[in-house]
């Protein structure tokens, strides 16, 4: 059975304090994977797709990776708007149906 | 630019009650989306839609049905609500199937009784 798992659930950081966010999956045929910003009370931001294991795109402090097995996000000098939570999917068809994982709330304190 | 935007934003139902969700968007977007979001599990697709006319089932269809009769609406049907349906749902619409970048109203949130 597909699996999206991320960790950790919730994350505290102290502003430019960096971090990175995990996301390990169990998929046959990942067609892409996708990290999505998720603010309190509004839907879904979208950041980034990762096709292939090697790849990597940046926007602004925030860097993803993908490997086989995981994908991670890496949060560089996390300033407080990145307070957030995270949302990792994977989708392994063409039809824009995503799995989404449980999601890491991040909190950055001045 | 209004996007996709989602009615009503909350509401209350009584166990057995049918209501209707609508979503609407202005982006001209073939794909659209019904996920629902609860505490601890992650978005979970509901139904989904290709282009205006058809829909298919998503991970949890069970208790719900939906229509895209015209291309910029995409509505959720509740035919007898329970309480196991309390969530927060969300619409999304895409212009492709295989970009993943989907474009999520603000939510409507749902309390069966």
């Amino acid at each position: 059975e597909d699996q999206v798992t991320q960790s950790p659930e919730a994350l505290r950081l102290q502003e430019g304090e960096s971090s990175s966010l995990n996301c390990s999956y169990t998929v046959s045929g990942l067609r892409g994977l996708f990290w999505y910003r998720q603010d309190p009370g509004k839907g879904p931001e979208f950041l980034f797709t990762l096709y292939s294991a090697g790849e990597e795109k940046e926007k602004e402090r925030l860097k993803a990776t993908l490997t086989k097995k995981e994908s991670f996000l890496h949060i560089t000098a996390p300033k407080p708007e990145d307070s957030a939570t995270y949302l990792c999917a994977l989708t392994t068809d063409s039809w824009g149906k995503l799995q989404f994982g449980a999601g890491t709330q991040v909190v950055v304190t001045p | 630019n209004a996007g996709v935007t989602q009615t009503p934003k909350f509401r209350v139902l009584k166990t057995g009650q049918s209501m209707t969700l609508l979503c609407a968007q202005d982006m001209n977007h073939e794909y659209m989306y019904w996920y629902r979001q609860d505490p601890g599990m992650g978005l979970r697709l509901i139904h989904y839609s290709v282009g205006e006319g058809t829909t298919a089932k998503g991970e949890v269809p069970d208790g719900y049905n939906v229509s895209r009769l015209k291309k910029q609406n995409f509505l959720l049907g509740l035919e007898s609500a329970a309480p196991s349906q309390t969530s927060v749902y969300f619409c999304a619409s895409s212009p492709t199937g295989w970009t993943g970048e989907l474009f999520f109203g603000e939510g409507s949130r749902l309390t069966v009784l």
